[in-house]
């Protein structure tokens, strides 16, 4: 079973737009949660990771915005460009193994 | 991340052979994963090893078997392939002592089983 619920499966946003990513989990025991970008014919990389300690962290234009007592998650990509069309991934884990959403294909317009 | 090597990139076999997907790493890292990925499915884990003699299954183990050789090296194995194994297969790395199991995936071994 999905231990964690991605939405949506697709995104279209204009060049400068603010696409919004969310996932949610019902394992209490997660405490690690990264976000991985993969382009086609790649391997996903990391591109951002929270800790339930805080509930933001920026890196750059990437944001995430995390709700411990919601136990959802989300990822936000201020003045978004063509570049960061790609797959998106939200992950949980409890220090043993990653539980990965679906999967968000973002596509960018110019 | 050519840290992080697969071979082969493309696999193109028969229902009922046998085939072995490797994997290779030059970052010493300890934790080494198997997963694939499936359009609309996102990534399933199917084995993982923390050491050369720790290894664990994931979601979806039946199928498959695995073999950490050495630190560096990693193999997934279909013992016999059935189409529905046709998938994308990544492996990944990390390190326990980064504090975040930060994973570091290789390029990935397309595999059609016709």
């Amino acid at each position: 079973q999905q231990q964690v619920k991605q939405s949506p499966q697709s995104l279209i946003v204009q060049k400068g737009g603010i696409p919004i990513i969310n996932c949610a989990y019902e394992n209490t025991a997660f405490d690690y949660f990264p976000w991985y970008q993969q382009f086609p014919g790649k391997g996903p990389a990391l591109l951002i990771a929270i800790r339930p300690d805080v509930s933001e962290k920026k890196e750059g234009r990437f944001t995430i915005s995390f709700n411990k007592s919601a136990k959802q998650f989300s990822l936000h990509i201020m003045d978004s460009q063509p570049g960061d069309s790609a797959t998106y991934f939200c992950a949980a884990s409890s220090g043993y193994a990653l539980n990965f959403g679906k999967g968000t294909s973002l596509l960018v317009t110019p | 991340d050519a840290d992080v090597t697969q071979t082969p990139r493309n696999r193109i076999t028969k229902t009922g052979k046998r085939i072995m997907l490797e994997c290779s790493q030059t970052k010493g890292h300890d934790r080494m994963y198997w997963y694939r990925q499936d359009p609309g499915l996102g990534l399933r884990l199917i084995y993982y090893s923390f050491d050369v003699k720790d290894i664990n299954k994931g979601e979806i183990s039946d199928g498959y078997s695995v073999s950490r050789q050495a630190q560096a090296k990693f193999s997934l194995s279909l013992e016999s392939a059935i189409p529905n194994q046709t998938a994308l297969y990544f492996c990944a790395t990390s390190d326990r002592t980064s504090g975040l199991d930060t994973q570091y995936f290789g390029p990935g071994t397309r595999l059609t089983v016709l």
